[in-house]
Order: structure tokens, then sequence, then C-alpha cells
């Protein structure tokens, strides 16, 4: 079956970094997005890992380690307006995309 | 500034009755996903087409919902009959190439079936 784990919500304050962790088993892989949703709008793209490492962009890093199944979001310097669901996604083999139940981050002042 | 549009932007309907939600993907995007999110299940893939054609409609209930792309610039997704547990938000996606791209979200639609 297809199985993507995140935890459900964490707290962080602002100014802090914050990890969030997924873990994925799949038919296959392809690659690993990382989106970010605000309550009641749409999800936003964040980044998209395809090779073990980590990428980086601004505030927000991604890392990703095939061999363990598991990928992680790193955001830097939080800031209030991070506060949302972070909703990690695995296209796999069989050409589609599963989405996890997503992490909600809350972020103290 | 090019975005996925999506019709209506709310819904609120009685059990049994059709809906029909709409959406517009970006121009030049050959992929369209259809999902569905509630607080349950989370987000779910429920059909994408390519290049029209559909690719996989597995996580639809084939006996209430249809999916289907008339155009380059239509994707619907239908419910006949409505039932209370459909109640959930309904977004459509669109993609460039066509695999491992960046999905641009449209707004979505929010159901509610009474």
């Amino acid at each position: 079956g297809q199985n993507i784990d995140q935890p459900t919500e964490m707290t962080a304050t602002e100014g802090a970094i914050v990890q969030i962790n997924c873990t994925y088993q799949t038919s296959g892989f392809n690659g690993l997005f990382w989106y970010q949703q605000h309550a009641g709008e749409a999800p936003t793209f964040l980044s998209y890992n395809v090779l073990d490492g980590l990428e980086e962009k601004g505030r927000f890093s991604s890392f990703l380690s095939r061999s363990k199944g598991y990928s992680y979001l790193l955001l830097k310097e939080l800031q209030m307006k991070d506060s949302a669901s972070y909703l990690c996604a695995v296209w796999n083999r069989d050409d589609k995309i599963i989405f996890g139940k997503g992490t909600r981050l809350h972020i103290l002042p | 500034d090019a975005r996925v549009t999506q019709t209506p932007r709310h819904k609120v309907t009685e059990m049994g009755q059709e809906v029909t939600m709409r959406c517009q993907p970006i121009l030049g995007h050959n992929t369209v996903f259809w999902y569905r999110q509630t607080m349950m299940q989370g987000l779910e893939l429920l059909a994408y087409f390519r290049n029209r054609a559909p690719l996989d409609d597995s996580g639809m209930p084939k006996d209430r919902f249809s999916a289907e792309m008339p155009d380059a610039t239509l994707a619907t997704l239908k419910i006949q009959p409505s039932e209370p547990r459909d109640s959930a938000v309904y977004f459509c996606a669109s993609e460039g190439k066509g695999g491992g791209e960046t999905q641009y979200f449209g707004p979505g639609t929010r159901l509610l079936v009474l």
C-alpha cells in the first residue's frame, strides 16, 4: 500500500528553527514534494526533491534520503505567517502523487 | 498572472441533487488533477487527465462521480446523486510538462451536501 507519515501538529517559537519530518512507503519513487497550506486556502508549492541531499531555498530547506524513505522540511527564522499546514507528497512509479495528511504548525510569539 | 480558476467557490445542496464543479487550468498546462480534501482523510487524488485523456480515476467513486475534459480549457467534476459524505473541499490543480512539475492549485470549491 501507499503510506506517508508526518506528525499531526507541531509548535515552535517566532525566530526559531523547526524541522517537519515525513516518512513514506510507496510503490516506487520519482520525487517528493512539500506544499504549504494556510487555513481556508489552496496548497502552494514549496519544494521538490528527486535526489538525496539538502535543497535550500531561502528560509526553507528540504532534505531527502531515498534509501530511508525519509524527508524533512526545515524552516528557519520562523515568522508568524509560517503558521500553516505543511503537506508531504510522493510521486510514485504509477505516476500518482500521494499526499500525507499534513502537519499543522503553530508559531508562538 | 496565470492561475487556475474554479467555479463555484461555494455550493450548498441537498442530498440527491447533481453537483457540477468546473476548472479552468493554466493556459498551456497539459495535466489536470482533481483532489478532495476533508479533515479526516486529508488530500486525496480523485482523477487526473493528461492532454485531455483520463489517465487515472481510481480514487473516484465510479457510481456517482464522473470527470471529463471537454476541451483544453475546461475540466468538470460531477456528482450525481450527491450524498452528505461528499461534503468536502474539491481542488483542481494543473501542471506544466507532465510528471514531477509544480502543481498549481485552484482556490477550491467548498461543497456542503445536506
